[in-house]
């Protein structure tokens, strides 16, 4: 059972370059999310999906944008990368229980993407 | 606002000692709340969960925490310290949002480190 599965693992690019980082899950769950992680920050959402086809902005959405392929995968898209997007990036799934409503199901996490911007 | 305080971002204890990291949280429901730990290079994993009933709550690995409302606390413990609880360890609120997904909001994080 592979659970979330992020790909690439590293990545380096330039400044202005493009890239797309992939996520996939296999537990069926309907929600999914992006989150990047900076030393002594936590971690901090960037875009999540309740459910396929629908997409909204977390805390800090600008410069990323994401697509909800279908209800297993949710990309990561960097259309001009600057150095201050140099982080690690989370993916993470988890079920919940409806509109409004809190969840008190977990996350389900990836084992994250090292990505330097130089 | 809902928020996650965690107390000291690096504690340090010696092998077999008492852990206890500290979370304390806002909210303005009650809460679910949540331990998670990352180990080097990894994504994050779930120790613990409290949602309602008892408030002590037992994880993995031998963890625990308390819900203490009056607190507004949900510290982790661990009797006693090995080798393999060195991580870094998040504390985390759940709270509904539109679209029916829920937002978890995490703690800045607690670095464990154990002497030998």
């Amino acid at each position: 059972n592979a659970g979330v599965t992020q790909t690439p693992k590293f990545q380096v690019l330039k400044t202005g370059q493009s890239m797309t980082l992939q996520c996939a899950q296999d537990m069926n769950h309907n929600s999914m999310y992006w989150y990047r992680q900076d030393p002594g920050m936590g971690l901090r959402l960037i875009y999540y999906s309740a459910s396929e086809g629908t997409t909204d902005k977390g805390e800090v959405p600008n410069g990323y944008n994401v697509s909800r392929l279908n209800k297993r995968e949710f990309s990561l898209r960097l259309e001009s990368a600057a150095p201050s997007q140099t982080s690690v990036y989370f993916c993470a799934s988890s079920e919940d229980r409806g509109r409004g409503m809190r969840s008190n199901q977990p996350q389900h996490f990836g084992d994250g993407t090292r990505l330097s911007i130089l | 606002a809902q928020s996650v305080t965690q107390l000291g971002s690096h504690v340090s204890v010696s092998e077999g000692a008492l852990v206890l990291l500290r979370c304390n949280y806002s909210s303005s429901v009650p809460p679910y709340l949540f331990w998670y730990v990352q180990y080097p290079n990894q994504g994050l994993q779930l120790l613990l969960k409290y949602t309602t009933g008892a408030t002590l709550v037992k994880g993995i690995n031998g963890f625990e925490a308390e819900f203490k409302k009056s607190e507004t606390s949900f510290h982790l413990t661990k009797p006693s310290a090995h080798m393999s609880d060195a991580a870094e360890y998040f504390c985390a609120v759940s709270l509904p949002i539109r679209s029916s997904a829920s937002k978890i909001i995490f703690g800045s994080g607690t670095r464990l480190s154990i002497r030998p």
